[in-house]
């Protein structure tokens, strides 16, 4: 089994419905993310959470909100899709403590979403 | 803020070696990542500098500069398997943040 699950993989939804993504880890990880890939623009960051009573907004994060049910679960939710969060959407974590390679973020296989 | 630039494309030849470069911007830096991201999959974690200096990892190398705000990842022995887009990326207290990425091309 994957270290970090996305579910599902691939959604196509109307606009302005509600759609949640979600993502579970097996990693003991305390930290959890979620990044947005467009074509050409790298991953930017949605939404993060250090821990379970912990949320923070990343760059993007408006048209979206996240619920961290526990330590290994962190979902992201679309209130009303658009067309323009059409996009891949990643779920990454990582580990408080620790050096060097340590900090290194373990992704998700992504959820591809199309809103029409 | 934070800014990072990559060169949006390289290309090499099998057996090549090639260096990947990144420059960034940012208040709070801890140190640079490197990701390796092949075609709709999921980026993979390569290397984390947080010193200046080479970090070597196999067939891997990266590199950085503090003082100039500066990195790159070296590939040696280049294959055909080497051909994704490669993200460069600052970590501060807090998250990552990334590059728009150099997509490598590998040719035979």
């Amino acid at each position: 089994d994957a270290d970090v699950t996305q579910t599902p993989r691939n959604r196509i939804t109307k606009t302005g419905k509600r759609i949640m993504l979600e993502c579970s880890q097996t990693k003991g990880h305390d930290r959890m993310y979620w990044y947005r890939q467009d074509p050409g623009l790298g991953l930017r960051l949605i939404y993060y959470s250090f821990d379970v009573k912990d949320i923070n907004k990343g760059e993007i994060s408006d048209g979206y909100s996240v619920s961290r049910q526990a330590q290994a679960k962190f979902s992201l939710s679309l209130e009303s899709a658009i067309p323009n969060q059409t996009a891949l959407y990643f779920c990454a974590t990582s580990q408080s403590r620790g050096t060097g390679r340590d900090y290194g973020y373990t992704f998700g296989s992504g959820t591809r979403l199309t809103v029409v | 803020g934070q800014s990072l630039e990559q060169p949006s494309e390289v290309t090499a030849v099998e057996g090549a070696i090639v260096q990947m470069n990144c420059t960034y911007q940012t208040s709070g830096f801890y140190g640079l990542s490197w990701y390796q991201q092949h075609d709709g999959g999921a980026p993979t974690f390569l290397s984390y500098n947080a010193l200046d200096g080479l970090e070597e990892t196999g067939r891997f190398s990266s590199f950085l500069s503090r003082s100039d705000s500066y990195g790159y990842l070296l590939l040696q022995e280049l294959q055909m398997k080497d051909s994704a887009s490669y993200f460069c990326a600052v970590f501060t207290y807090s998250t990552l943040t990334f590059g728009k990425g150099t997509m490598l091309l590998v040719s035979p």
